[in-house]
């Protein structure tokens, strides 16, 4: 099984909802990592997760928060988001980042905050 | 981190070799090259990655420089489902100041003609 699975693929919410995107492997990955791609732009780096410990975050703001509650789940918490915040938010996975190795992504969820 | 530079875009005819050129003039000894593609509506696939060496795989080859300050990403007879946005990325390897990152730059979008 190669395969990163995230759910919903479609999610539209409200500026004062709260809602939460998950992202599922079962490949024995011990690094996560959420992006964010905005319309006809690259991926960005969000957070990376290594060993279900946060090691990475670019700066992102607090109402995305990120959870990594076991070695195949990773969780992205939404609150009081902004209608910027709408984009595509793609998670992947790959062994620890020190092997060089590939990530896998999955398909991602595309947000729409109204 | 360090960055990549591709061209924006490149055109093929089908059947013929691609060459998908790459510079990345500021990679440190424990950068690994990568490369990924992003087909509409998609996440990002694995393509090939490589440290020194030339690699090929079944998708592709990895051709790179002496220096390691550039790469090429060959396609030996591209298929109309070649067509994509092709990213090169510098994948910190252990010890580097980019450890665990995966950093997307612009890509090239590739156009396959029939």
């Amino acid at each position: 099984d190669t395969e990163v699975t995230q759910t919903p693929k479609h999610l539209v919410m409200g500026m004062t909802n709260k809602k939460s995107l998950k992202c599922e492997q079962h490949m024995g990955h011990r690094a996560m990592y959420w992006y964010k791609q905005k319309a006809k732009k690259p991926p960005e780096l969000m957070f990376v997760y290594s060993y279900e410990k946060l090691s990475i975050n670019e700066s992102v703001p607090s109402r995305f928060s990120p959870e990594c509650p076991n070695s195949s789940l990773l969780n992205l918490h939404l609150h009081a988001l902004q209608p910027e915040d709408s984009a595509l938010y793609l998670c992947a996975s790959s062994h620890p980042p020190g092997r060089g190795t590939e990530a896998f992504f999955g398909q991602g969820t595309r947000l729409t905050v109204v | 981190d360090a960055k990549t530079t591709q061209p924006n875009s490149m055109e093929s005819n089908e059947e013929e070799p691609v060459h998908l050129p790459c510079n990345h003039s500021t990679i440190s000894g424990t950068d690994y090259i990568h490369w990924y593609r992003q087909l509409p509506s998609q996440g990002p696939e694995y393509v090939i990655h490589g440290l020194t060496s030339n690699v090929n795989n079944r998708m592709a080859s990895l051709a790179i420089a002496e220096d390691r300050k550039s790469s090429t990403l060959i396609l030996h007879r591209a298929t109309l489902r070649d067509a994509a946005v092709y990213y090169c990325i510098l994948r910190g390897g252990a010890g580097g100041t980019s450890y665990g990152k995966l950093t997307f730059g612009q890509g090239t979008i590739l156009t396959v003609h029939p």
